[in-house]
């Protein structure tokens, strides 16, 4: 079965560090295309980051400089490092799969169950 | 960064209607559009990938529709278990994706 779990959510102060992962399971994260997407409370869902299958990634303005994401390849898990975190980056975070293969579109087709980020004081 | 647009915001409906949700994009996005569904505490579900073309497992009664700027996502017959949230997504900028705003289908 193909499989992402999130993990590495909990409260942090402002100002401090998080790294999160995303483990995957049915499928090879190298051979695909992996996003993240956050979504604060009561808000809509906003696009974070993707990290092409040839290491190459992008991320949204709002991150960008403060978030870095790495692939595991031994352990076939994404993680993401947040630093510098502020109150409103307090979120849950999903990760999901692109599909390399099955679709030239880009869509996510598999998600995670989300982890949990508290940024407060 | 291309802008996402859907309307309405939110719906009330009843089961068995039809129902149309819209997404614009403020640029031509060719395909590049997908559309996933929300319930509340749990992850979005991919319905409808390049525009038009239906994600296997989800139901024949959504669909898909459009193509450079304009979009839908129609529910032929809505059904109880289809009252949720539902949001387009770009994937035509390769260094930004966006989603819309989402729109909330509720009982009417």
């Amino acid at each position: 079965e193909v499989q992402l779990v999130e993990s590495g959510g909990r409260l942090v102060q402002p100002g401090g560090s998080l790294r999160l992962s995303c483990a995957a399971s049915g499928f090879v994260v190298s051979s695909n295309f992996v996003t993240w997407v956050r979504q604060a409370p009561g808000q809509g869902l906003e696009w974070v980051a993707t990290f092409y299958s040839a290491g190459k990634t992008y991320y949204a303005d709002s991150v960008k400089g403060r978030f870095t994401v790495s692939r595991d390849n031994s352990n076939n898990t994404l993680n993401l490092q947040m630093n510098s975190l502020r109150p409103d980056d307090t979120a849950v975070y999903y990760c999901a799969r692109v599909p390399t293969v099955s679709s030239d579109y880009y869509p996510m087709d598999v998600w995670g169950q989300g982890t949990t980020v508290t940024v407060s004081s | 960064d291309i802008q996402m647009t859907q309307s309405p915001s939110s719906l009330s409906a009843s089961v068995g209607d039809r129902v149309t949700i819209t997404c614009r994009a403020s640029q031509s996005i060719s395909r590049y559009l997908h559309w996933y569904q929300q319930k509340p505490g749990k992850a979005p579900k991919l319905l409808i990938y390049a525009a038009s073309s239906l994600q296997r497992g989800v139901p024949t009664r959504f669909s898909g529709s459009g193509s450079g700027t304009d979009f839908t996502l129609t529910i032929s017959s809505l059904q109880p278990e289809d009252f949720a949230t539902y949001y387009c997504q770009q994937s035509f900028n390769t260094h930004s994706w966006t989603f819309g705003q989402g729109t909330k289908v509720e009982i009417k």
